[in-house]
């Protein structure tokens, strides 16, 4: 099945950073989501994007889907902003429709 | 619009014991998941449904889980004779049939095996 790495492992940032992390994927994608877990376990839906760009807010999102990784953009970070960040692709497998997660960023964001 | 709701958010149970978790997911979604996260790690699939036909189900789903899905709407996940293995977040998510299969989580259902 497909293979997920993200990275970096973990980050910490000032309050006001830039950070851009990673997520390279084995196989072409159906569906590649990016996710952000709250302290409670609630995984947040950020971005859906198997290819192409988006933007929301401070956040934003562009997937290569010929080279395979996406990546993750957070502007101006607030400490609100900390928690874990996943990365999940559904590969192109024939009627294989469950998301295989990466191990995740923890991303820790000092005031 | 109501999210993924799941019940209980808690459970604490001793070993041996079976538990048993419902997920309800979001009311047009045709798809539901269920994965398991353990501590440190990303969530792992478990098993799929489609209306009620359960499609797929990973090498994680023991002999000891069953997952059901009558009528096609809510879910549940039974683990029998629980093991201090199984001590889990127990998560539910759905999806559209639709060109966009993007799923939405509910809030898990921490599972505490002694």
């Amino acid at each position: 099945g497909i293979q997920v790495e993200q990275s970096p492992p973990d980050l910490i940032l000032q309050e006001g950073a830039n950070s851009t992390l990673r997520c390279n994927f084995s196989d072409s994608v159906n569906n590649l989501q990016w996710f952000h877990q709250n302290p409670w376990g609630q995984l947040i839906n950020l971005f859906y994007i198997p290819s192409g760009t988006k933007q929301n807010g401070r956040l934003s999102a562009t997937t290569v889907a010929t080279e395979r990784y996406s990546l993750l953009y957070i502007s101006s970070s607030q400490t609100t902003d900390s928690g874990v960040y996943f990365c999940a692709a559904e590969g192109m497998d024939t009627g294989r429709r469950a998301l295989t997660f990466g191990s995740g960023t923890r991303l820790q964001v000092q005031p | 619009d109501t999210g993924v709701s799941q019940n209980p958010r808690h459970k604490i149970t001793k070993r041996g014991q079976n538990v048993t978790f419902r997920c309800d997911p979001i009311s047009e979604h045709n798809r539901l998941y269920w994965y398991r996260q353990t501590l440190g790690q990303g969530p792992e699939f478990l098993t799929y449904f489609q209306n009620e036909a359960q499609l797929e189900k990973s090498r994680l789903l023991s002999d000891r889980f069953s997952a059901e899905r009558p009528k096609g709407s809510f879910s549940t996940l039974e683990i029998q004779r629980t093991e201090q293995g199984d001590s889990a977040m127990y998560l539910c998510a759905s999806s559209y049939r639709g060109l966009s299969n993007e799923q939405f989580f509910g809030p898990g259902t921490r599972l505490t095996v002694l």
